[in-house]
């Protein structure tokens, strides 16, 4: 049971356009949720994060939205540079709970084409 | 770089063989947990320790085990191998187990069972 979702596989935009990722989750339990890059032969790279209790959280190009009320968020990356290529993975986790684990989705390939 | 330490980088084995792969958190954090990427699933949680401590369990096989030493440092101990335990294996590491703070993760163990 997959409770963390990112439906796209793949993605790939011109550089200077916008990227959106996107991820579901389906565990209503979910308050904290992350966003991770990861590059080929190294580990995943934390990038932004949001709590349940905002709706928008932004770090320079970087944007996280989140729409409870549809278990849904997602990353804005404007502009998209070439250096942004990588797997993003969307991570939740309950801060209420016993335990902090992160899940993670299965991760999205951004390719930022020049 | 993160400040998280894994070793070894890559891992070649037989089925039916064991393995211990050794994890150093960054300077200061208490918190290890290990993931385990397969080709065809995202991250998935395996264990977390906090000061020695088991904290939290995931989706670890009886076969899988770990520790955290004094020192901090972790391994995770995978035995009686199948093929289908060939995975990337991630550690990371946070400063304590508040659910907001950051995990840092290490480049991975690449596993491959034969």
């Amino acid at each position: 049971d997959q409770q963390v979702k990112q439906n796209s596989p793949s993605l790939s935009v011109q550089e200077g356009r916008i990227s959106i990722l996107n991820c579901d989750y389906t565990n209503s339990m979910f308050d904290y949720f992350l966003w991770y890059k990861k590059y080929p032969a190294e580990g995943p790279t934390f990038l932004i994060s949001i709590s349940s209790i905002k709706d928008k959280n932004e770090d320079g190009r970087f944007t996280v939205f989140l729409n409870k009320s549809a278990k849904h968020l997602s990353l804005h990356i404007v502009p998209s540079q070439p250096g942004d290529s990588a797997v993003y993975f969307c991570a939740a986790s309950a801060l209420g709970g016993s335990n902090y684990k992160l899940t993670f989705g299965k991760g999205t390939l951004l390719t930022v084409n020049p | 770089d993160s400040g998280v330490t894994q070793t070894p980088k890559h891992l070649i084995t037989a089925t039916g063989q064991r393995v211990t792969l050794r994890c150093s958190p960054r300077s200061g954090d208490l918190s290890v947990y290990w993931y385990q990427q397969s080709l065809d699933q995202g991250l998935q949680f395996l264990i977390q320790y906090y000061n020695g401590e088991e904290r939290a369990k995931g989706n670890i096989l009886e076969r899988f085990s770990a520790q955290q030493f004094p020192d901090l440092h972790s391994e995770l101990n995978l035995s009686s191998l199948e093929l289908g335990d060939s995975a990337l294996y991630f550690c990371a590491s946070s400063v304590g187990i508040s659910g907001v703070e950051t995990q840092y993760f290490g480049p991975g163990t690449r596993l491959l069972v034969l």
